[in-house]
């Protein structure tokens, strides 16, 4: 079992470009999550999916902010344009019903 | 708003001791706490799991209670070890996906040899 794999590890980028973040999640799992952690809030769900269909997107932030689960096996979060308050460590996690989450080992974001 | 809250505040103990962790919920009634252990540059990592009508919850050195009247969890971890040492996550659910969470700040345990 490799686990959630996030992609990729540390992203730097300027504002007001796109940032892609990407999630592996484990196989034969079918509820797909994306956390946002920070200093200030904590970790944060975004959204989440089941069988590759958002269920809850309510914490998205704002439009920039989108997310994409073309099949059983990947998933992206995207932001665009990206802003410094985007700044954070994104985590991607997955289960069964009723299981606890196995998180990926996040990926941190800078924008400058 | 539902909120969970831990103490903000380090917890710093001597190797050997056992480590209470507290974890207050204002605002609802979750269904099931969980438990999760953090270490620098990595993803939590699930340590236990308690529903509502359960008191206690025990594997290994690690226990956890529940107590709805108090709105209170406590995590303890008896024999506590350097390698213990980490930042505790202590996460809730009203729903019946335990993966829909909302998680306290965390409080990091330092435990000295």
């Amino acid at each position: 079992d490799a686990g959630v794999i996030q992609s990729p590890r540390h992203e730097v980028t300027e504002m007001g470009q796109e940032v892609t973040l990407r999630c592996k999640p484990i196989s034969g799992h079918d509820y797909l999550f994306w956390y946002r952690q920070t200093m200030m809030r904590g970790l944060e769900l975004l959204i989440y999916f089941n069988n590759n269909v958002p269920i809850d997107d309510s914490g998205m932030p704002e439009d920039r902010f989108s997310a994409k689960m073309p099949n059983a096996s990947f998933s992206t979060l995207k932001i665009q344009p990206s802003e410094p308050r985007d700044s954070a460590v994104y985590f991607c996690a997955s289960n069964r019903a009723d299981s606890p989450l196995h998180f990926g080992n996040g990926t941190r974001l800078t924008v400058t | 708003s539902q909120k969970i809250e831990q103490n903000s505040e380090a917890l710093n103990i001597q190797e050997g001791k056992t480590a209470t962790l507290t974890c207050n919920y204002t605002n609802y009634s979750p269904a099931y706490l969980q438990w999760y252990r953090q270490d620098p540059g990595r993803g939590p990592v699930f340590l236990l799991l308690i529903r509502e009508n359960e008191k206690e919850k025990r594997k290994e050195r690690l226990k956890v209670t529940f107590d709805t009247t108090l709105k209170q969890s406590l995590f303890h971890i008896t024999a506590s070890q350097p390698a213990d040492s980490a930042t505790y996550l202590c996460a809730s659910t009203r729903s019946s996906n335990t993966g829909k969470l909302i998680f306290g700040q965390g409080t990091t345990l330092q435990v000295k040899p």
